[in-house]
């Protein structure tokens, strides 16, 4: 049974960065083929998509946070991470971490298991 | 980007009652690259049809997606207790992949 579990500071000041973490069971990134990535929802708010890694290393970001963010994968610990440099009140939000279709597969690039997701607040 | 617009905000159902959420976007979707979610309160979003009208492993058949193009529907049949919910649409068809803003699904 593939399980995504996120961990991190549930309290991030301004400007400082964000660091997540998501460790993943079940499966193996490194062979698994398939893209991993984080996704974010602001509290009532719908969601937004932040960046992608797959298994090679290579990563697909949103434009609207791309100069931001870093995603990674460590394969030694079977983990993928989340910086978010330069947070503001507007980064708070549930960050979920995601797996997000095979490799080179367009037709699956949709979001098909969820961690249950972490609150990170931005407040000083 | 695409940007997806749900209708409508609220839909609210009586339990055994048949409801249509829609989901209309900026941008024609390629290859019916369209998803939906569902999401409970306090939980992550449940992913219910992938390419439009493919269910995902275990969603029950009261379930339906259709569409094509730019506009795109979710039908639930005999809505029941559990499905009073948020459901999100998602287009993975152009990058970024983008959300709509969700129709949450009460109780009438």
């Amino acid at each position: 049974q593939l399980q995504l579990q996120e961990s991190g500071p549930g309290l991030v000041k301004p400007s400082e960065t964000l660091s997540l973490t998501c460790t993943v069971s079940g499966a193996s990134i490194s062979s698994s083929g398939y893209y991993w990535g984080w996704i974010r929802q602001p509290p009532g708010e719908g969601l937004e998509w932040i960046g992608s890694i797959s298994h090679t290393g290579s990563t697909w970001y949103n434009p609207s946070v791309k100069w931001r963010a870093t995603v990674s994968v460590d394969t030694s610990r079977n983990q993928i991470s989340l910086s978010l440099m330069s947070m503001t009140a507007a980064d708070t939000a549930v960050y979920f971490c995601v797996r997000g279709g095979r490799y080179s597969d367009q037709s699956t690039y949709y979001f098909d298991f969820w961690g249950q997701g972490v609150l990170v607040t931005v407040s000083s | 980007e695409i940007v997806l617009t749900q209708s409508p905000g609220t839909l609210s159902l009586s339990p055994g009652e048949r409801g249509t959420l829609f989901c209309r976007a900026s941008q024609y979707v390629n290859n019916r690259f369209l998803a939906w979610y569902q999401q409970k309160p306090g939980q992550a979003p449940r992913l219910l049809i992938y390419g439009a009208s493919n269910r995902a492993t275990g969603i029950p058949a009261r379930f339906s997606g259709s569409g094509s193009g730019t506009d795109f529907s979710l039908t639930i049949n005999r809505v029941e207790p559990e499905d009073f919910a948020v459901y999100h649409c998602q287009q993975y068809g152009d990058p970024p992949w983008t959300f709509g803003q969700g129709t949450k699904v009460d109780i009438k």
